[in-house]
């Protein structure tokens, strides 16, 4: 079954650190990941999309990095600031299928305190 | 802003009764998204058009229909409401017709429903 699951589910850090968010999945045939981020009520925005060949992607303080072997991604943040706090949600799209078929994990909520 | 506007932003209606959700896609995209977020829950996709036709269902309920405009809007037509049927509903769009999977998604800002 297709599957993308993320941890941890929530994530409270102190402004100024570093943070890093779990992806795995266990889509196939994989197309490509991409990474959202979500404030409360307001509609996802997309940070980063890789495809089977790209190991790393970075959009300012957001790197995202892809281990097509192990099924597994993950985003950091560096340095946070009060406005990352927001949900992150990991997405996985079948290739050859229809853009229908992105699996969404569930995110993971970071709050980010001062 | 993406580009992506969604009308109305909030709607309170009694269970059993009709609603209509619009979206207006970005200038350019052919491709239209209906998804459905429920309180704490991740996204779930409900129906995908392209250029006027379906593309692509999901978890869609039979209460629940849609369509796509030559103007290329779209509305989620929701009917005989339930209390489950609260949630957040986000129409996205694209340029891809979904054959590539490579295409960027955009978001608009979501419709509330609640259902009392």
């Amino acid at each position: 079954k297709n599957q993308v699951e993320q941890s941890p589910q929530s994530l409270i850090i102190l402004e100024g650190k570093n943070c890093t968010l779990q992806c795995n999945y266990t889509v196939s045939p994989f197309s490509n990941l991409r990474w959202y981020k979500q404030d409360t009520g307001r509609g996802p925005v997309s940070l980063t999309i890789m495809t089977f060949s790209e190991n790393t992607k970075s959009n300012g303080r957001y790197t995202a990095t892809l281990d097509a072997d192990t099924k597994q991604s993950s985003l950091h943040i560096t340095a946070s600031q009060l406005s990352d706090s927001a949900s992150y949600i990991c997405v996985v799209s079948n290739y050859g299928g229809s853009q229908g078929n992105l699996i969404f994990g569930k995110g993971t909520k970071l709050s980010v305190k001062p | 802003d993406s580009g992506v506007t969604q009308t109305p932003k909030h709607l309170i209606t009694a269970t059993g009764q009709r609603v209509t959700l619009r979206c207006s896609p970005r200038s350019g995209d052919l491709s239209v998204y209906w998804y459905q977020q429920s309180l704490d829950q991740g996204l779930q996709f409900l129906i995908q058009y392209y250029n006027g036709e379906e593309r692509a269902k999901g978890n869609i309920l039979e209460r629940f229909s849609a369509q796509q405009f030559p103007d290329l809007h779209s509305e989620l037509n929701l009917s005989s409401l339930e209390l489950g049927d609260s949630a957040l509903y986000f129409c996205a769009s694209s340029q891809t017709s979904g054959r590539t999977n490579t295409g960027e998604l955009f978001f608009g800002e979501g419709s509330r429903l609640t259902v009392l």
